[in-house]
């Protein structure tokens, strides 16, 4: 069972529309965050997020963290071809530095 | 970027082999992890340490064992490789409790015939 619950697992779209990812979990977490990878790489670190509400905005991305900290939305305005890979939401499970990942959403923006 | 190298990139092994992965950092962090990349899973955690000689184990640790002799080093070793053990392995760094914002290294390829 996944601590991190992430949806969709696929998500292919033309360039230009607009998408959600969805992180969920029973547990409440001091913080979450959001990576993405691309293939060969290892994942890098799109954001943080500590406070119960709290939006956060990266150029074309908004990332959000649910009210009671038991979830994370990922949202991508006007997709990109350059948008596309996996992506990846992590959180200290039980607050002792053991982080953990969701099973990761593949995107494909095609042109 | 952050000073983190895996070795070796790639290997091939044999079934019933012990193998030896490395990370080595250079950015003094705390904390230093081993992740196992399948399709569909995500990133599972393997084994973690949060000081030298400080490891626990993650979700999926049985047929790993790991070991921090210094601060800048965390060996992951499989003590008798198994066909189940082929993945891409990834070994993640971080400054500890109050900020978990990790750091990747390349990924090791690991085959196991």
């Amino acid at each position: 069972t996944q601590l991190l619950e992430q949806s969709p697992q696929f998500l292919s779209i033309q360039e230009g529309e607009n998408l959600t990812v969805y992180c969920n979990s029973s547990s409440v977490f001091s913080s979450l965050q959001w990576y993405r990878q691309e293939p060969g790489e290892g994942p890098v670190l799109l954001v943080t997020v500590v406070t119960g509400g709290e939006v956060k905005k990266l150029k074309r991305l908004t990332f959000q963290f649910g009210d009671a900290r038991k979830d994370s939305s990922l949202h991508i305005t006007a997709a990109q071809p350059g948008d596309t890979g996996l992506y990846l939401c992590a959180g200290d499970q039980s607050n002792t530095g053991k982080l953990i990942f969701g099973q990761g959403t593949t995107l494909q923006v095609k042109p | 970027d952050a000073g983190i190298t895996q070795s070796p990139r790639h290997k091939v092994t044999e079934t019933g082999t012990p193998v030896t992965l490395r990370c080595h950092q250079t950015e003094n962090h705390r904390y230093m992890y081993w992740y196992r990349q399948d399709p569909g899973h995500g990133l599972r955690l393997i084994h973690y340490s949060y000081g030298v000689k400080d490891t626990d184990k993650g979700e999926v640790s049985d047929g790993y064992s790991v070991s921090r002799s210094k601060t800048e080093d965390f060996l992951l070793t499989l003590e008798s490789a198994t066909s189940s053990q082929t993945s891409v392995y990834f070994c993640a760094i971080s400054k500890g409790t109050e900020n978990t914002e990790a750091f990747f290294g390349q990924g090791t390829r690991l085959t196991v015939v």
